[in-house]
This record gives C-alpha cells, sequence and structure tokens, in this order.
C-alpha cells in the first residue's frame, strides 16, 4: 500500500525556519517524481515545488524561489522541504504528492500544518 | 502562467441530480487536465486523469469531457458521499502546475 506521511509542521514566527519530511512507503521512491503542494486555511491548491525522480531537476513557485529548498534522499525514502524566511502568508497544510501517470498527482500525503505567526 | 478558471464556485443540487463543473484554461493545454476531489479534512484525491480517463476504483457517475481550453466534470448522480470541493488542475506547461479556484458542492 502506498503511504506518504509528512511530518515538521508546527508553529514558527515570521523570519523562521521550519523543514518539512515525507516519509513514503509502498512504491519504488526512487522511481517517480514528487510535489509539494500547500492549501492556506480555508483557501484553494496551491503548488509550491517539484523535484525529478533523481532529483536533478527542481522548480519551486515564484512566491517561494529564494526562500524554500526540496530536496530528496532515495537511500531513505523520503522527501523535503526547507523553509527559511518564512512569512504570514505561507500559512498553510503542507501536502507531499505523488506524480503518476500522465502528470496527475495519484497520491497525497495526509497534510502537515505550519504556521506562521508572532 | 497559465491561469484556470473554473466555475461555479460552488453549487446545491439534490441527491439524484447531475451535476456538472466547468474548467477554462488561458490557453491551450490539449488534454493534460486532472481532476480532483478534496472532503473537508482530507486529502484531495485523483479522480481523472488526462481530462477524461477514469482514475482506478473511482466510481463510474464521474467522468470529464475536454481539450484545448474548455472542460467539463460531470457527476451524473449525486450521491451525499460525493459532498467535497473538486480542483482542475493543469500539467501542460510547467512550472507552474496550476489549479482552479475549486467548487465546492452541497445537497440541497
Amino acid at each position: 500500500e502506498v503511504q506518504l506521511v509528512e511530518s515538521g509542521g508546527g508553529l514558527v514566527q515570521p523570519g523562521g525556519s521550519l523543514r518539512l519530511s515525507c516519509a513514503a512507503s509502498g512504491f519504488t521512491f526512487s522511481s517517480y517524481e514528487m510535489n509539494w503542494v500547500r492549501q492556506a486555511p480555508g483557501k484553494g491548491l496551491e503548488w509550491v515545488s517539484y523535484i525529478s525522480s533523481s532529483g536533478s531537476t527542481i522548480y519551486y513557485a515564484d512566491s517561494v524561489k529564494g526562500r524554500f529548498t526540496i530536496s530528496r534522499d532515495n537511500a531513505k525514502n523520503s522527501l523535503y522541504l526547507q523553509m527559511n524566511s518564512l512569512r504570514a502568508e505561507d500559512t498553510a497544510v503542507y501536502y507531499c504528492a505523488r506524480i503518476g501517470r500522465s502528470g496527475s498527482y495519484d497520491y497525497w500525503g495526509q497534510g502537515t500544518l505550519v504556521t506562521v505567526s508572532s | 502562467d497559465i491561469q484556470m478558471t473554473q466555475s461555479p464556485s460552488s453549487l446545491s443540487a439534490s441527491v439524484g441530480d447531475r451535476v456538472t463543473i466547468t474548467c477554462q484554461a488561458s490557453q491551450d493545454i490539449s488534454n493534460y487536465l486532472n481532476w480532483y476531489q478534496q472532503k473537508p479534512g482530507k486529502a484531495p484525491k485523483l479522480l481523472i486523469y488526462d481530462a477524461s480517463n477514469l482514475e482506478t476504483g473511482v466510481p463510474s457517475r464521474f467522468s470529464g469531457s475536454g481539450s484545448g481550453t474548455d472542460f467539463t466534470f460531470t457527476i451524473s448522480s449525486l450521491q451525499p458521499e460525493d459532498i467535497a470541493t473538486y480542483y482542475c488542475q493543469q500539467y501542460d506547461n510547467l512550472p507552474p502546475v496550476t489549479f482552479g479556484g475549486g467548487t465546492k458542492v452541497e445537497i440541497k
């Protein structure tokens, strides 16, 4: 059974940092592209970042470019999102999602809440 | 960036009704369009990929159609368990991936 489990969310002050993790199981993690998607309270879905299966290709949304860093450790079946210089508008539930056929996000984690507030 | 305009933003329908949601892309995205269902407090779930292909295990009352810039998502007979917010998502021109604003479906 495919499982994605996020961790690392919490309350952080503006300007602070947080590192999210996504532990993958039930599939060959190293064969799949992965993403982070976030959802602010009461709002829609916003794509945050993409990483290829090998980690050689990375993309970011303009809203997080220069502040967030996506990475993966295929030996540990894990995906990460290092978030620096956090702002109030980064407050959201962060989901990791696997890219399946035709660019679809076929599996999602349960999400981890990041709250940026003083 | 490609903008995805989804409508309506919310709708109320009776059990058994046919429900239709539209998604319009700001430029031609061929059939690179997916649909997701999100229930309150839960992660999104993939329903339709490549505009019209039903994901494995998804009930056949869900369907999708369209290509180019105009797409339609249909629930042929609304069930109580279909109460959720539905999102379209394009993946033709990356980055960025873009989602529609969502359609909240409620029971009348």
